[in-house]
């Protein structure tokens, strides 16, 4: 069975800060990926990652970056400077990978993180 | 365009109303899904079409009825549906091309079951 855990239930900064929300996965699969969603207060998830199971670089996008250790099996994301507009949930997922056609979108996600980034 | 839109925003119902949640996507993609969220909750997928064809339902009752008529759009039926049942209904698309795609999220639908 797969699973994904988030410990930090709440997390709140201060503008500019760095924040690192942590995500660790449980799996038996060798081949899996793994996602980071925002969800902002307006409801919709946003996607921001998608990383398989064998490319285990690291990967900075503007203020974003994550840190994928299969080693540890964990997938930490990183956002450095916060800013307000960062406030939302954000959740880690994980998706089996076979083929056959039903695996689509079957994410397992973890509770997600609550992201308060204050002025 | 790279939305999907989902309608109403809101919808409060009761026990013994019929409903249905409409989801759009003009993206062209193939695989569309049916999420459900309660409050402070992580999304739980309910069903998954590819090609406009139901190839995922997990286990969900019978009260809520998907229909897919088109491949932009996808559709959820509700029929005396329970209080518990109150919670975000988010439509999601992807490509349909392969496994553990990117997914595109509606704003949802705030469910309300008085």
């Amino acid at each position: 069975a797969q699973k994904v855990t988030q410990a930090q239930t709440e997390i709140s900064v201060v503008e500019k800060e760095d924040v690192t929300l942590d995500c660790v996965y449980e799996t038996r699969d060798t081949t899996y990926y793994l996602f980071w969603y925002k969800q902002p207060p307006s409801g919709e998830l946003v996607f921001l990652i998608r990383r398989n199971s064998f490319d285990e670089q690291n990967e900075i996008s503007g203020r974003y970056s994550w840190n994928f250790q299969k080693s540890t099996s964990s997938f930490n994301f990183t956002i450095t400077a916060s800013q307000v507009v960062d406030s939302a949930v954000y959740f880690c997922a994980l998706s089996e990978a076979y083929a056959g056609g039903t695996s689509y979108g079957k994410l397992t996600f973890g509770q997600g993180t609550i992201l308060t980034v204050h002025p | 365009d790279t939305e999907v839109t989902q309608t109403p925003k809101h919808l409060v119902m009761g026990m013994t109303n019929k409903k249905s949640l409409k989801c759009e996507q003009h993206m062209g993609h193939r695989a569309m899904y049916w999420y459900k969220q309660k409050a402070k909750k992580p999304p739980e997928l309910m069903f998954v079409y590819s090609y406009e064809k139901l190839s995922i339902n997990e286990s969900v009752p019978s009260r809520f009825s998907p229909e897919c008529p088109n491949s932009s759009l996808l559709n959820l039926h509700l029929h005396a549906l329970q209080p518990e049942d109150s919670a975000l209904y988010l439509c999601a698309s992807s490509q349909g091309r392969t496994v553990a795609e990117k997914l595109f999220f509606g704003s949802g639908t705030q469910l309300s079951v008085l």
